[in-house]
């Protein structure tokens, strides 16, 4: 089945960087996209960027155009997302999503990754 | 951006009965291609939001019968016809016409 294992839990101090992972099982990694949203507490889902695993095009939010990247490892089936200068309003759990490479929507998600940012 | 907007923000139903909730964006999720890029995700407590409806009315594998989306342009309805126990959880409607996808804010479906 289709599975979508992310890191675990980290701790970050404002202005330093958090790298997410999510390693990806049960399909051809590289036939998919892959998207991150986070969810800060209480708010809506948050759309941050995506990644096509087959030619490593990315697209991010304008929001985060700067802070984010986004990439990938076809031979460990894994992507990563990046995020620098955190600050506590970056406190959030952070989702990476699967889904079609020719469509904008994801199908699969992973079961989230809480970063916390505080001092 | 596109701004999506919910009503109602809290549900609370009855067992067996139906339940209605609405979507409007600030623009069209129309595509020259013909397609409507208009999804629906419910979130369970304490899991990841889940795939319900795709392009306004397209049920994902595996979702039950009794979930329904519909609408066009800027208006669109996601339906119950009888809600069950496990169907709790905030229900957010999401675009993709145009970047950066963006999701309503959630419509908190509760049992009475």
């Amino acid at each position: 089945q289709v599975q979508l294992v992310q890191s675990g839990a980290e701790v970050k101090k404002p202005g330093a960087s958090v790298k997410v992972s999510c390693k990806a099982s049960g399909y051809t990694f590289t036939s998919y996209a892959m998207h991150w949203v986070r969810q800060a507490p209480g708010q809506r889902l948050e759309w941050m960027g995506w990644i096509n695993a087959g030619n490593g095009n990315t697209k991010y939010s304008q929001k985060f155009q700067g802070r984010v990247t986004i990439t990938r490892d076809t031979s460990a089936s894994t992507a990563y997302m990046e995020l620098s200068s955190l600050r506590s309003e970056d406190t959030a759990v952070y989702y990476c999503a699967r889904g079609p490479r020719a469509r904008y929507y994801m199908d699969v998600w992973g079961k989230g990754t809480t970063v916390t940012v505080s001092s | 951006d596109i701004v999506m907007t919910q009503t109602p923000l809290s549900l609370s139903v009855t067992p067996g009965q139906p339940a209605s909730i609405s979507c409007k964006s600030s623009q069209s999720l129309l595509h020259s291609d013909g397609k409507t890029y208009l999804y629906w995700y419910l979130q369970k407590p304490g899991q990841p939001p889940q795939l319900l409806i795709y392009e306004v009315s397209n049920r994902f594998s595996g979702v039950p019968d009794r979930f329904s989306g519909s609408g066009s342009g800027t208006d669109f309805t996601l339906k119950i016809s009888r809600v069950e126990a496990e169907d709790v959880g905030v229900y957010y409607c999401m675009q993709s016409i145009q970047l950066p996808i963006t999701f309503g804010p959630g419509t908190k479906v509760d049992i009475k």
